[in-house]
This record gives structure tokens, sequence and C-alpha cells, in this order.
């Protein structure tokens, strides 16, 4: 089993503010499946970042992820009014417990 | 373009069984692997197993196994999850996902979804 721990829980920020939001596994994964994902109220899943570092399709250039050893990161540049959601990091099948990004 | 349609809220008493659906459109049925996926109300995602529909093959989580089924239907394009013995803690919205890997290559990353199915369980 794969713990993957997020950090913070909770993001408190204003638009146009960097948001940087932490993924650590808890055993050595390769990042070839690292994912993230945007969830909101009544929305399905909407998947972010693959492979830890390439942006799925249609997915704004303020996204980015990357990932050292067991640490997987996503960075949005500039926040929009529209980014304020919960993120989901993936692996295989374990997630991460979220990432609350909240109006400051 | 891709779309995942699933099957409506249900409303089942514990112990029951439910099964939920999940059809697909605008992509080969049959090139793509499914995954199921539930958020319980306040609760993360939680990763309940997948499905290759060109074979059947299936991998469950080890918390869902002896309890849940996945199954496809080629001719009409659908994916199929029933989950057995239900108890309130499984009172949550399931997700179908379509993997972005194609055929057997499997990438642990879903880029098309359902839009959620809402099971309650409630004597």
């Amino acid at each position: 089993e794969i713990i993957l721990t997020q950090s913070p829980v909770t993001l408190s920020l204003s638009p146009g503010e960097r948001a940087t939001l932490s993924c650590r596994a808890s055993q050595s994964v390769t990042s070839s499946f690292g994912a993230w994902y945007q969830k909101k109220p009544g929305q399905a899943p909407r998947l972010l970042i693959y492979d830890a570092t390439n942006r799925a399709t249609g997915v704004p250039d303020r996204f980015s992820g990357s990932a050292s050893g067991p640490d997987f990161t996503l960075t949005i540049s500039r926040l929009e009014p529209e980014d304020f959601a919960v993120y989901f990091c993936q692996q295989y099948g374990f997630f991460g417990q979220g990432t609350r990004l909240e109006f400051k | 373009q891709v779309q995942l349609v699933q099957s409506g809220a249900e409303v089942k008493k514990p112990g029951a069984s439910v099964k939920v659906s999940c059809k697909t459109s605008g992509y080969p049925f049959t090139d793509y692997s499914i995954h199921w996926v539930r958020q319980a109300p306040g609760q993360g995602l939680e990763w309940m197993g997948w499905i290759r529909p060109n074979s059947g093959a299936i991998n469950y989580g080890q918390k869902f196994q002896g309890r849940v089924t996945m199954t496809r239907d080629t001719s009409i394009s659908t994916a199929y999850m029933e989950l057995n013995s239900l108890t309130s803690d499984d009172t949550a919205v399931y997700y179908c996902g379509r993997d972005r890997g194609l055929l057997s290559s499997l990438k642990w990353a879903c880029d098309s979804w359902g839009q959620g199915t809402l099971v309650t369980v409630s004597s």
C-alpha cells in the first residue's frame, strides 16, 4: 500500500498569488504515474497533470507539476477565481487526502 | 467527443447490492481501461478498481475484494460496477473514469469521467 500525504490540508490565498501543493509518497514510486486532479462540488474530478509533469489537454499553462523522489508538487503560478477547489494527487490506485485551496 | 454517462441515483437498504452503469461514446470502447472511484460525503477520492474492456481483465482494490464486481458489455460500450453487502459507509458518489493509456498500457490517470452516481444506503 502507498500512502500519499498532501500538504497543506488547507491553503488560503488570493487571486493572482502563487499556490504550491505538495504530495509525499510513503515509499519510492515511479514518477511516471503521478497525477493531479481538481475537484469541485457536484463535478467529476478533472485531470490536470499526468506522469508527474505533463499537463492534460485543455489545462492552462499556469498549472505545472514536478517530482523529486517521493515528493510531487503542483504549482499554480497565478491563481484565477475558478482555481479555488480541492486538489488530489494520485499514484496508481491510491489518492492523497486532498488540499483545499480557499479564498483568503 | 468522449463521453461517459452513468446511471441515475440509487437508494438501497443495508445488505443490498447496487449496480452502476457507465455508457461510453466518442471513442473505441475496447481501447481504454475504465476505473471506478468513489467519494463519500466530506471525504476524499477512493479508487475501487479497473476493468479492461477488450479482455475483461479486472483489478480490484484490496478494500473491495470479494464485494465488488466489474463487468462490461462491449456490444453497447458500457461498463458496470456492482457492489454487494452495502452498509451506510458505502454512501457515496461513484464515478467511472477512462484511463488515458491505450489498450493494455495502463497509465493510472483518468482523462474523461462520468457525471457521478449518488448511492445512498439507508434503512
